[in-house]
């Protein structure tokens, strides 16, 4: 069974330093999601993209975090400079199509810590 | 704005016992509702799903009623068994430009044998 793709699975990093993740969604999938899971919390949506375009970023502080997803696959997700804050889980996610936003198929993560 | 609550874990069990995990929701106009499970050292798997009032999304014994009346959508399992130990996350899509989904914090199910 085609699975959604992350890496690393785990990241340790220090303050202030710049930290990316990347993430393979299921071929053919053409929306891909980049969320953030605080411990004990849900995820919340950090950006969406629809093919190589970005759907929706409302949440993500621009200011320290990029995203990409230059040809409409894979995905980088990149913090510079990291803080204290930013430890969480990362998540990436894919679906087939924009309208089927409920049926998402999820990576393993990639859970950051800042030291 | 649009939210969903559900009850803190955790919810410790015997085997073989009736599971209710509630999930309750505020959004305006008729989302579709969702139960995502994470399994330990895994991502999120969508559950069940319903997409209108009086639905019943079922999966693998679970079972959850879309209630409008109540904005409720309370997971359901008649007998849990030890391999049912996950987190359990409601969620709903909100219309909106994106269509994006709205999580719960998470209900950790521990069953015991």
């Amino acid at each position: 069974e085609a699975e959604v793709a992350q890496s690393p699975r785990y990241k340790i990093t220090e303050k202030s330093q710049a930290v990316a993740f990347w993430c393979d969604p299921i071929s053919g999938h053409a929306t891909l999601y980049w969320y953030r899971q605080i411990l004990g919390q849900g995820p919340e949506l950090l950006v969406q993209f629809q093919d190589e375009s970005v759907v929706d970023d409302s949440q993500l502080p621009k200011d320290r975090f990029s995203a990409e997803r230059l040809k409409g696959v894979d995905s980088t997700l990149k913090i510079q400079p990291a803080e204290l804050g930013d430890s969480a889980m990362y998540l990436c996610a894919s679906s087939p199509r924009l309208d089927r936003v409920g049926e998402q198929y999820f990576g393993p993560g990639t859970r950051l810590t800042v030291t | 704005g649009n939210s969903v609550t559900q009850m803190e874990g955790p919810v410790t069990l015997s085997e073989e016992a009736f599971l209710t995990i509630n999930c309750t929701y505020t959004a305006t106009g008729y989302p579709s509702l969702f139960w995502y499970v994470q399994y330990p050292g895994e991502g999120l798997q969508l559950l069940l799903k319903a997409t209108k009032a009086d639905d019943k999304g079922s999966n693998k014994g679970f079972e959850a009623t879309y209630r409008k009346e109540t904005t409720s959508f309370h997971l359901e399992k008649g007998s849990v068994q030890v391999s049912d130990s996950a987190v359990y996350f409601c969620a709903l899509r909100w219309g909106g430009a994106t269509n994006k989904l709205i999580f719960g914090t998470g209900t950790l199910l521990a069953v015991q044998p």
